[in-house]
């Protein structure tokens, strides 16, 4: 069964430092989503792709957060400096265009914790 | 403003007991409405979704979930509890192609 792929799985770094985490969603999967999931909470959307191209980046903070996505397949989402408040859990998802578009996917997540 | 609301943060239930997780949710349209399953360090696994017609759907791992539009809810439903179910289950709504709005989860623990 396909799979959504991230990595990596854990990722611990400390405050002002970069980070990148990896995204490769199932195999014909147009739309491609990076949530971002607090301990005790629920995913909240970062980020969406249609194709190469950003669909709805509103709740990106766009000061330490970039996503691209360039040949309209696997995604990478940077955080440069990270910050105390950025631990959490990152999960990308996929789903189809058209019809089936409505349910997404989710990878295994990557799980940040900053110190 | 949408959302989902889920007013149980932890249940606990004993093993080959009955189960029902609560979700209520605020959309401005007939919404798509999903349960996924996550287990401690692991990404979202998806049990069921409703998108239109029979108002009970059946998914995966013997959950069943129904539609009540008038109560504006989805509540999850299992007759019995395996030890394996002990996770936490977030009900999530969306509209076509999108954004979900999640809540914040309800955990689950299963008693021998």
């Amino acid at each position: 069964e396909a799979e959504v792929a991230q990595s990596p799985r854990y990722k611990i770094t400390e405050k002002s430092q970069a980070v990148a985490f990896w995204c490769d969603p199932i195999s014909g999967h147009a739309t491609l989503y990076w949530y971002r999931q607090i301990l005790g909470q629920g995913p909240e959307l970062l980020v969406q792709f249609q194709d190469e191209s950003v669909v709805d980046d509103s709740q990106l903070p766009k000061d330490r957060f970039s996503a691209e996505r360039l040949k309209g397949v696997d995604s990478t989402l940077k955080i440069q400096p990270a910050e105390l408040g950025d631990s959490a859990m990152y999960l990308c998802a996929s789903s189809l265009e058209g019809a089936g578009s409505e349910t997404q996917y989710f990878g295994p997540g990557t799980r940040l914790l900053v110190l | 403003a949408q959302s989902v609301t889920q007013p149980d943060i932890h249940i606990t239930v004993s093993e080959g007991a009955s189960l029902e997780l609560r979700c209520n949710y605020s959309y401005g349209a007939t919404p798509y409405l999903f349960w996924y399953v996550q287990s401690p360090g692991q990404g979202l696994q998806l049990l069921l979704k409703y998108f239109s017609g029979d108002t009970l759907v059946q998914g995966i791992k013997g959950f069943e979930a129904e539609f009540k539009r008038s109560q504006s809810s989805f509540n999850l439903r299992k007759p019995s509890v395996h030890w394996s179910d002990a996770a936490e289950y977030f009900c999530a709504v969306g509209r076509g192609q999108g954004n979900l709005i999640f809540g914040k989860g309800t955990k689950l623990s299963v008693k021998p």
